[in-house]
């Protein structure tokens, strides 16, 4: 069981590029998230799933897309990338809902120039 | 709208003190709470949650949770402190829709010192 994957580890873009993050899961959990975290803000919730093909906005969803064709993968898109996107990004998923214990992968290190 | 909250950036204990992490919560209905940690360059783990039952709440390595409905609180405590305890401590609370989203305080560092 490899539980939750997250790459890359670390990233650098430039104003403007986009990228995919990409996270998979093979426990067979039903609800996938991502967050982001920044120093003093605790985890903030960008988007959420709970189910293939059915994806929602959290708390902080602008510039970022998801989509979820398949129950083990979750990929997150930064359509163009701003400076105010520099954070550390986390995915993690539960059995059924937000309040199951929560698996978080290892996260990815963002910086935008 | 459901909230919590951790007063504390940082909290500094000699290994083998007790040691309390506190967290205060505002709901509307019945609270689900949670606490996470995050060791450095790490995920978060899950410790404990009170869902509904005792209000002492056991968990991973050897951490507790007192929730205190007339304080609205979920303080995170240890007998005694190891210098491996030394990590970032979310607590977290359900939102009130139907898929449970989680959220998180801003979280407070534990640094336990030898």
């Amino acid at each position: 069981n490899a539980g939750v994957t997250q790459t890359p580890k670390f990233q650098v873009l430039k104003t403007g590029q986009s990228m995919t993050l990409q996270c998979a899961q093979d426990m067979n959990h039903e609800y996938m998230s991502w967050y982001r975290q920044d120093p003093g803000m605790g985890l903030r919730l960008i988007h959420y799933s709970v189910g293939a093909g059915i994806t929602d906005q959290g708390e902080v969803p602008n510039g970022y897309n998801v989509s979820r064709s398949t129950t083990e993968d979750f990929p997150l898109r930064l359509l163009s990338a701003a400076p105010s996107q520099t954070s550390v990004y986390f995915c993690a998923s539960s059995l059924r809902q937000g309040w199951d214990t929560q698996y978080f992968g290892p996260g990815t290190r963002l910086t935008v120039l | 709208a459901q909230s919590v909250a951790q007063p504390e950036d940082q909290v500094n204990v000699a290994e083998g003190n007790p040691l309390t992490v506190k967290c205060t919560y505002s709901v509307s209905g019945n609270p689900y709470l949670f606490w996470y940690v995050q060791y450095p360059n790490r995920g978060l783990q899950f410790l404990l949650k009170y869902i509904t039952g005792d209000n002492l709440v056991k968990g991973s390595y050897g951490f507790e949770a007192e929730f205190n409905k007339s304080q609205t609180s979920f303080h995170l405590k240890k007998p005694s402190a190891l210098v491996s305890d030394s990590a970032l401590y979310f607590c977290a609370v359900r939102d009130g829709s139907n898929t449970g989203k989680l959220i998180f305080g801003q979280g407070t560092t534990l640094q336990v010192k030898p």
